[in-house]
């Protein structure tokens, strides 16, 4: 068990929705990286988050954002939800030093 | 920006047997790290091993090592003695080294699907 907790497992929605995807982080840790992992794009980084505070965004689309509340949980928000946006989500966590690195188990969404 | 190749998108081996798995990377950084991942069925991101790039002895965890050869940017995964619990997808990524808490993400290669056969 890496410590990091993603809620929920598996979700399933239509297309043009809005979802919200949450992650945990481990104990103590106050970063937080969401990655998204599709058959298209393989593995990618979206976005960073350091105690609260944007860090660093990769291949984030508009449509998607973001944040990190003060008790270090952070959420990601998914809107206009399309058919290509279908993919496993994860959220991993670290710090205050960047290494170790803990992976959650993802979110499977599913557009249909 | 990093860019991390996996030239083998499937591999199989004996259980028992080794097999090793490529990886390239290209960057202009000098301080950072690398790393394998397992990805079995249950989708998990399970960190196999780890690599800091300043350092020239190559990493070994049990039955993984790796061979790290920073010059030709090539970080390879040789697995010994294969077991079935092997099977899974492998990918390797890259992290550069940076002070403080900002842009420490992985990036990661197209993956490995190795299977092991009994």
């Amino acid at each position: 068990d890496s410590g990091v907790t993603q809620t929920p497992k598996h979700l399933i929605t239509a297309t043009g929705q809005r979802v919200t995807l949450r992650c945990s982080p481990r104990s103590g840790d106050l970063s937080v990286y969401w990655y998204q992992q599709s058959l298209d794009q393989g593995l990618q980084f979206l976005i960073q988050y350091y105690n609260g505070e944007e860090r660093a965004k990769g291949n984030i689309l508009e449509r998607f954002s973001a944040q990190q509340f003060p008790d270090l949980h952070s959420e990601l928000n998914l809107s206009s939800l399309e058919l290509g946006d279908s993919a496993l989500y994860f959220c991993a966590s670290s710090g205050p030093k960047p290494l170790p690195l803990h992976f959650g188990n993802g979110t499977r969404l599913t557009v249909t | 920006a990093q860019t991390v190749t996996q030239s083998q998108p499937e591999m199989s081996v004996q259980e028992a047997e080794t097999v090793t798995l490529s990886c390239t990377y290209d960057t202009s950084e000098n301080n950072y790290y690398l790393f394998w991942y397992k990805q079995p069925p249950s989708r998990q991101m399970i960190l196999v091993i780890r690599q800091e790039a300043y350092k020239q002895q190559n990493a070994t965890e049990n039955r993984f090592s790796v061979n790290f050869q920073k010059a030709a940017k090539s970080f390879s995964l040789k697995i010994s003695d294969s077991q079935l619990g092997d099977t899974a997808m492998y990918f390797c990524a890259f992290m550069k080294h940076e002070e403080g808490n900002a842009g420490n993400m992985l990036t990661f290669g197209g993956g490995t699907r190795l299977m092991v056969k009994p």
